[in-house]
């Protein structure tokens, strides 16, 4: 079955620290790849999408994600985390074989200590 | 662009009430998603629409739910009779599927609480 995996449900970092959150899926064939991020009692708002191209992709926020389609991931990183990063990351994954069903992770949630 | 507008943003009902809510997609958008977000199944695709007309509903729980998207700017997602277990936060999301890639923008969803 299609799933996407993260493999962090909880993690607390201090400020400052550096980022990295696992992603990965088990979709063959052509895959669109996104980020979401979930500030507590905001809707989702997209980090960051792959579609094609340079793997290493850049956000907003100093988010960045590298796709790794050998190993099926996408994982999340930010060299310095702020306080205000402090949300529910999701990553996301539409496949082409699958129609235009984006499938989500079941999050992550970062808590940055000041 | 005002975004995906969704209404009630709260709404608390007892068990067995109808229960209807709304979403208008952003203009010429051509898609259109019902997500629901719980603590216990994180975020769960209900049904989407394409051009207006459902493509995939296998997300949808039982006949109690339903959506309809009389037209490209309104959706709604009826749930009758409401239980408690349908407790949730209830998601709209809108994009442009075209020959690019698709990129969902979504509401700010009706938090559901049923007694």
């Amino acid at each position: 079955a299609q799933s996407v995996s993260q493999h962090n449900h909880h993690v607390i970092l201090s400020e400052a620290a550096s980022l990295e959150l696992g992603c990965n899926y088990s979709y063959g064939g052509t895959v669109n790849l996104f980020w979401y991020v979930q500030y507590p009692g905001q809707h989702l708002q997209l980090l960051l999408k792959y579609f094609s191209g340079d793997p290493l992709v850049k956000g907003i926020k100093g988010f960045e994600a590298e796709f790794i389609k050998s190993k099926f991931s996408f994982n999340l990183r930010k060299p310095s985390v702020q306080w205000s990063d402090t949300a529910e990351y999701f990553c996301a994954v539409i496949s082409m074989e699958y129609g235009n069903k984006l499938v989500f992770g079941a999050g992550t949630i970062l808590r940055v200590k000041s | 662009d005002a975004g995906v507008i969704q209404s009630p943003r709260h709404e608390v009902t007892e068990m067995g009430q109808e229960v209807t809510l709304r979403c208008k997609p952003i203009s010429g958008h051509n898609s259109l998603f019902w997500y629901r977000q719980t603590m216990m199944r994180g975020l769960e695709l209900l049904i989407y629409f394409n051009n207006n007309v459902p493509i995939d509903d296998s997300g949808m729980p039982e006949d109690r739910f339903s959506a309809k998207m009389p037209n490209a700017s309104f959706s709604t997602l009826k749930i009758q009779p409401s239980e408690p277990r349908d407790s949730a936060v209830y998601f709209c999301a809108s994009s442009f599927l075209g020959s690019g890639a698709n990129v969902l923008t979504f509401g700010a969803g009706s938090r559901l609480t049923v007694l």
